[in-house]
């Protein structure tokens, strides 16, 4: 089973910063926290990820919580093309990605 | 582009034929990753390889289903008397592994299956 929990569904307006929770209570001291996006009929595509500290890249910001048992993935100028089912995953290396049914963002002009 | 790769994008067969698929991974990345969405699903852990030696199977990998790795680069997944339920997108994954560090999988873009 996936050991995150997500919101089913969220909206953002174009242009406005989308801010996707994830809750991940059970991680454990070596499990990282991943963001993958899945635009309609395309494979995963990588986002960002983290241990414990915030981090940062051209796509995305993740805030990871102090106690580890959520995080919020930051996307600043939401676009049209971002469109699509955000996952949260945590895992350690190595392991294979269990994936649960994510979160479905919708960019509304 | 040096992401990767998967062929053929779609195939369609009919109930009973064998299909295989072809993942080529990035250069150099280790290990290899095999997973199976269905509609409205998340993707669903198949198998993984690091270097050519299979390392695990899911229970979801039946013995219609095989996954070869013969040269540690390529991998090819083959179904076996294929069923309509097998009618799913199959997801190729690699990362590279194994130094100590957090790894990474990178996704293709998938073969879509569809099984008459």
């Amino acid at each position: 089973d996936a050991k995150t929990t997500q919101p089913t569904s969220m909206d953002c307006a174009e242009g406005r910063a989308a801010n996707l929770p994830c809750n991940h209570s059970t991680i454990s001291g070596n499990e990282y926290v991943y963001w993958y996006r899945q635009i309609h009929s395309q494979g995963p595509q990588y986002i960002i990820h983290g241990l414990k500290n915030n981090e940062t890249n051209e796509m995305a910001s993740l805030i990871i919580t102090e106690d580890r048992k959520s995080s919020t993935l930051i996307l600043p100028h939401a676009t049209l093309r971002d469109t699509a089912v955000y996952y949260c995953i945590v895992v350690s290396s190595y392991d294979k990605v269990i994936f649960g049914p994510g979160t479905s963002l919708s960019v509304i002009p | 582009d040096t992401g990767v790769s998967q062929d053929p994008r779609h195939k369609i067969t009919k109930r009973g034929q064998n299909v295989t698929f072809r993942c080529d991974p990035i250069s150099e990345h280790n290990r290899l990753y095999w997973y199976r969405q269905t509609l409205g699903q998340g993707p669903e852990f198949l198998t993984y390889f690091q270097n050519e030696a299979q390392l695990e199977k899911s229970r979801l990998l039946s013995d219609r289903f095989s996954a070869e790795r013969p040269k540690g680069s390529f991998s090819t997944l083959e179904i076996q008397r294929t069923e309509q339920g097998d009618s799913a997108m199959y997801l190729c994954a690699s990362s590279l592994g194994g130094g100590g560090y957090q790894e990474t999988q990178y996704f293709g873009p998938g073969t879509r299956l569809l099984v008459l």
